[in-house]
């Protein structure tokens, strides 16, 4: 059974850091592009990055380009999000989702963790 | 970018009713690189459809996706009561990767 569980969610004040994690399972995590997906409360799904098998390929959305960096551990089973300069308008749940293809469509989806950003 | 633009935003129907929910992109998409997802309160999205028309591993044959190029559909042939939710369609045909604003459908 494949599962995501996200880590290292919580409240930040603007301008800080935070690093969220997903551990993966049930699947050869190193077989396929993964995915951060975040929604904020009452809104609906934004892409934010997604990252190769192999991590030398990496794109993100336009407001997130220079502060956010996703990466990812295969030895172990790990994939990662390092935000910075964190803004009010960051405050959502962040999903880590597991790709089918080539950075194609999401076949498997976390619980989410909620980071909120809030003085 | 390519934008999707969903519609309606809300549509109210009863179970057993036929529900019909559009998404239309700025631009073509190439090889119907177009997903649909289901979202419920307070859960993560679920896959539905794939390659506007193929549905996901375990997803009853009252969903249905069509389209091509820009304008694409999801029909829900008769609704049952665990269908009324949220639905997104996203295209992953090219960078960045885009979302719908969603459809909820809701029980009348």
């Amino acid at each position: 059974e494949v599962q995501l569980v996200e880590s290292g969610g919580g409240l930040v004040q603007p301008g800080g850091s935070l690093r969220l994690s997903c551990v993966a399972s049930g699947f050869t995590f190193s077989n396929y592009w993964m995915t951060w997906v975040r929604q904020a409360p009452g809104k609906g799904l934004e892409w934010v990055a997604n990252i190769k098998q192999d991590g030398s390929d990496r794109y993100y959305v336009d407001s997130v380009e220079g502060r956010f960096t996703i990466s990812r551990d295969n030895a172990k089973n790990s994939l990662f999000l390092q935000m910075n300069s964190l803004r009010a308008e960051d405050t959502a749940v962040y999903y880590c989702a597991k790709n089918r293809g080539s950075g194609s469509y999401v076949d498997y989806w976390g619980q989410g963790t909620l980071v909120t950003v809030s003085s | 970018e390519i934008v999707l633009t969903q519609s309606p935003g809300t549509l109210s129907l009863s179970p057993g009713e036929r529900a019909t929910l559009s998404c239309r992109a700025s631009q073509s998409i190439g090889s119907s690189y177009l997903a649909w997802y289901q979202q419920k309160p307070g859960q993560a999205p679920r896959l539905l459809i794939y390659g506007a028309s193929s549905r996901a591993t375990g997803i009853p044959d009252r969903f249905s996706g069509s389209g091509s190029g820009t304008d694409f559909t999801l029909t829900i042939s008769r609704l049952e009561p665990e269908d009324f939710a949220v639905y997104y369609c996203q295209q992953y045909g090219s960078s960045p990767r885009t979302f719908g604003q969603g459809t909820k459908v809701e029980s009348k």
